[in-house]
Formats: C-alpha cells, sequence, structure tokens
C-alpha cells in the first residue's frame, strides 16, 4: 500500500521569502514523486519529478524537491516567493505493482503569497 | 504541440441526466486518465485507458464509464446525474512507460442541480 501526507493544508509567505511544502510518503515499493502545481480554474501542471535518480530535483519555476529516503520526506522549495506562486501544490507518489503503476495524490496544499 | 483539450469546459446538469464529456490527448499520447477533484474529497482517480482498454479503475459506482477511441481520444460518462456529480472532472494524457508524468486539460466543470 502507498500513501501520501501533505502536511500544511495553506502556507502563507510574503512575497521574496522562502518556500517550504511539505510532503511525507510510504510505500512498499520504490517510489517515483511527484509536484504538481494547480493555478484557479486551471488543470494540474509537473512542477518536478524524482524517479531514482539524483535526491535533489530541481523543477520549473525555480522551485525544487528533495528525496530523503531515511525520512520518507519530499518536501518542496522555493528560495524566493512571487506572487504569481499562490496556487495549489500537490505531492503525488507513482509506485509500479509489477501490473500497472498506481498514483496517490496529496489532498493539497494552498500556497498564499502576500506583499 | 497541443496540449490536452477537454470539452465542454463548463456545464449544467439536472439530476437524472447522463453527461458526456471528451478529452483529446496530446499527440502521440496513447494513455488517458480522469480524476474527479471537488472541495470535499480533493483529487480521485476514475479510470485509465490505454489503446482503447481500460488498465485501472478506482472506486466509483457503475454510473461512471468511459472508453478510448482508436485516435486516443477518450470520452466518459455519467448517468443518473447525483447532486454529488458536481466537480472538476480533469483528464490527463501520459506516455506509454512514464506512469506518474501526467499532462493535465483544464477540466470539465460539471454542475448538478
Amino acid at each position: 500500500a502507498q500513501s501520501v501526507t501533505q502536511l500544511d493544508s495553506h502556507v502563507s509567505v510574503s512575497e521574496g521569502t522562502p518556500v517550504l511544502l511539505r510532503c511525507n510518503y510510504s510505500s512498499s515499493y520504490s517510489p517515483s514523486l511527484f509536484w504538481y502545481v494547480q493555478h484557479p480554474n486551471k488543470g494540474l501542471q509537473l512542477l518536478l519529478k524524482y524517479t531514482s535518480a539524483a535526491t535533489l530535483v530541481k523543477g520549473i519555476n525555480g522551485f525544487e524537491a528533495e528525496f530523503k529516503k531515511s525520512e520518507t520526506s519530499f518536501h518542496l522549495t522555493k528560495p524566493s516567493a512571487h506572487m504569481s506562486d499562490a496556487a495549489e501544490y500537490f505531492c503525488v507518489v507513482s509506485v509500479y505493482t509489477g501490473t500497472a503503476s498506481k498514483l496517490t495524490f496529496g489532498t493539497g496544499t494552498r500556497l498564499q503569497v502576500t506583499l | 504541440k497541443a496540449g490536452v483539450t477537454q470539452t465542454p469546459r463548463y456545464l449544467i446538469k439536472t439530476r437524472g441526466q447522463q453527461v458526456t464529456l471528451s478529452c483529446s490527448p496530446i499527440s502521440g499520447h496513447r494513455s488517458v486518465s480522469w480524476y474527479q477533484q471537488t472541495p470535499g474529497q480533493g483529487l480521485q482517480f476514475l479510470f485509465e485507458y490505454f489503446s482503447e482498454t481500460q488498465r485501472n479503475k478506482g472506486n466509483f459506482p457503475g454510473r461512471f464509464s468511459g472508453r478510448q477511441f482508436s485516435n486516443s481520444r477518450s470520452e466518459m460518462n455519467v448517468s443518473t446525474l447525483e447532486l454529488g456529480d458536481s466537480a472538476l472532472y480533469l483528464c490527463a494524457s501520459s506516455l506509454a512507460g512514464v506512469p506518474g508524468e501526467l499532462f493535465f486539460g483544464e477540466g470539465s466543470r460539471l454542475t448538478v442541480l
């Protein structure tokens, strides 16, 4: 079985300050991990992915995430928030069970960026 | 390259009616999956199709069905609509062999009155 927990449902930061969105996962198999972003009334867009290569993954728009197996975490960070980063962010775990891939989405973290 | 296209973007139906939503994947993508997104339940997986075959199915009642055509376009149908079916329905396509790397459409927002 697999699961993903996004530890904060809502995060508020000031523009220009760092962003940290936390994600923990559990999986019986070696997982692939993803972060997606969803702006209002839009579909989801892939930010970055971890697929067992480098543990520090860089994505679009200055975001990055570090896979920490010992902590079963895949937190999303950005050094300096921009107003356009305000959106909902989803952490996703994908596991191949031998017959099919199963995706599990987190419940989302809404990022608010204030002036 | 055109993205994933979903039609219609918005629709309003009444209880008991049925609805068909359409999804055109990115050219070359043979896998199409559908998700239901609501404020209360978040994102829930409906089903996945690959080469016209349903490969995975989520925990939804039989009123929810789908299909995929030979050109990879997909449709989902919801019959006997209920108020609780009001949601944003998202379609995503992906390349075969790259699970988890999904390209989403902007969704079809269904309101059931």
